[in-house]
């Protein structure tokens, strides 16, 4: 089924590892996205890429880093995993960003529960 | 950053019965979208709205871009318990590149 595929789906690190976190999307959509969702808290947009070849910083940016490395994949990095760290990851896919036309909304992965101690 | 509120930050009701959850902001939006997560899965979108004044249904729910464009609800009538899950509002400011904006959700419990 075309979708967005996240992994792993769960992980437990410890303070001061790092890690990747994997995503892909099949439906040739232009724009991917990061979020973490905590609770009460919704979901918040860590970093953003409109288009490949190009990331830019969301709302809560500190401690990550991303890699567009083609039009399908899009990657989360913690280089030193804290305890603040600890959420949901979601990955998100759109056909393009800022689009007012008809076919907008993300189309999500199933996340990654990630949890450091 | 800016912020949607959506209320209420959770429900329970009875089967059967009609649920309503809304969101306001500020500042005026040109898109908005309603998902809904199930326990374990990611969100997935039920619902867009582009136009102010936009009545639009899918099934038993229904959901209107405010006429400010600066709201929109989401009704669920005769709920059953499969409605269980987080429901998320999102809109697109005007003047934030492109970056869709989510509510807290609203979590909702039905009762057999």
């Amino acid at each position: 089924n075309a979708g967005v595929t996240q992994t792993p789906k769960f992980q437990v690190l410890k303070t001061g590892q790092s890690m990747t976190l994997q995503c892909a999307q099949d439906m040739n959509h232009n724009s991917m996205y990061w979020y973490r969702q905590d609770p009460g808290m919704g979901l918040r947009l860590i970093y953003y890429s409109a288009s490949e070849g190009t990331t830019d910083k969301g709302e809560v940016p500190n401690g990550y880093n991303v890699s567009r490395l083609n039009k399908r994949e899009f990657s989360l990095r913690l280089e030193s995993a804290a305890p603040s760290q600890t959420s949901v990851y979601f990955c998100a896919s759109s056909p393009r960003s800022g689009s007012f036309g008809t076919n907008y909304g993300y189309t999500f992965g199933s996340g990654t529960r990630l949890t450091v101690v | 950053g800016q912020q949607l509120n959506q209320s209420p930050q959770s429900m329970f009701i009875q089967e059967g019965e009609d649920v309503s959850m809304n969101c306001t902001s500020s500042s005026i939006f040109n898109t908005w979208l309603w998902y809904k997560q199930d326990p374990g899965e990611g969100p997935v979108l039920l619902i867009a709205l582009y136009k102010a004044g936009e009545l639009t249904s899918n099934g038993r729910l229904t959901a209107q871009f405010g006429i400010t464009r600066k709201d929109s609800f989401l009704n669920i009538s005769a709920s059953i318990p499969s409605d269980v899950g987080i429901y998320f509002c999102a809109g697109l400011p005007v003047d934030q590149g492109g970056k869709l904006i989510f509510g807290q959700g609203t979590e909702l419990s039905v009762k057999p």
